[in-house]
């Protein structure tokens, strides 16, 4: 079984559609659930960060982590077509050593 | 504000050639350094970490390796490249306890 599994897409909306990010992961040690955002040809950047069951919203994006199922999700609201990127998820147990990442899962937003 | 500068951003180089890629960190001191390898259908690999000058733990054995001359600098070095080098090279640098990585633009590298 893969330590964490993401579908890598391509998932294609229509532009003001609410998009479902997800990622199931095994290792029960993760503690820190991340959420990188990857534009072509462009390194990762840190979209949303956290550390415990439940959701986390920042503005039109919402981070859903559920530790029992080990699932997270990520959602976008009123997608915008500067939204198509590939995204990724990211997983801590904690220090510095591993930061375990998806595969990333392409999105195209179209106008 | 910390700020993170990878170079060559792009390259192409013979089988057999050596490379040397470079990353520098500006406005944190003793930052995590890490080189990532992103190759084409594949997650980000994990290849190299440095807690430390001087410190490097490799996670991949393989045709590369790094090194730490100073503070906010981290080196990738190949003697000789192969194929299988081709890839999307990353540098980042960590806050200490959560994770967090923050990377740079990316050096994208062709070995023919």
């Amino acid at each position: 079984q893969k330590e964490v599994e993401q579908d890598p897409g391509p998932l294609s909306v229509p532009e003001g559609a609410i998009v479902s990010l997800n990622c199931t992961y095994s290792n029960s040690a993760f503690q820190y659930f991340m959420w990188y955002r990857q534009y072509s040809r462009k390194g990762p950047e840190l979209l949303m960060y956290t550390y415990s069951s439940g959701n986390k919203e920042d503005g039109r994006f919402t981070a859903q982590v559920d530790k029992s199922s080990k699932y997270i999700s990520l959602f976008i609201r009123d997608s915008q077509p500067s939204d198509s990127a590939t995204y990724l998820c990211a997983f801590n147990s904690g220090g510095y050593q591993k930061v375990t990442f998806g595969i990333g899962t392409k999105l195209q937003v179209i106008p | 504000s910390q700020t993170i500068h990878q170079w060559p951003a792009t390259l192409v180089q013979p089988v057999g050639s050596p490379l040397s890629l470079e990353c520098t960190v500006e406005g944190t001191s003793n930052p995590n350094l890490y080189w990532y390898r992103q190759a084409a259908g594949r997650g980000l690999q994990l290849l190299f970490y440095s807690v430390g000058i001087g410190q490097i733990s490799s996670e991949v054995p393989q045709n590369l390796s790094a090194s730490r001359p100073q503070d906010r600098q981290f080196i990738l070095s190949s003697k000789k490249l192969l194929l299988s080098d081709s890839g999307f090279y990353l540098c980042a640098w960590g806050a200490l306890s959560a994770g967090e990585l923050f990377f740079g633009e990316g050096s994208r590298l062709t070995v023919l």
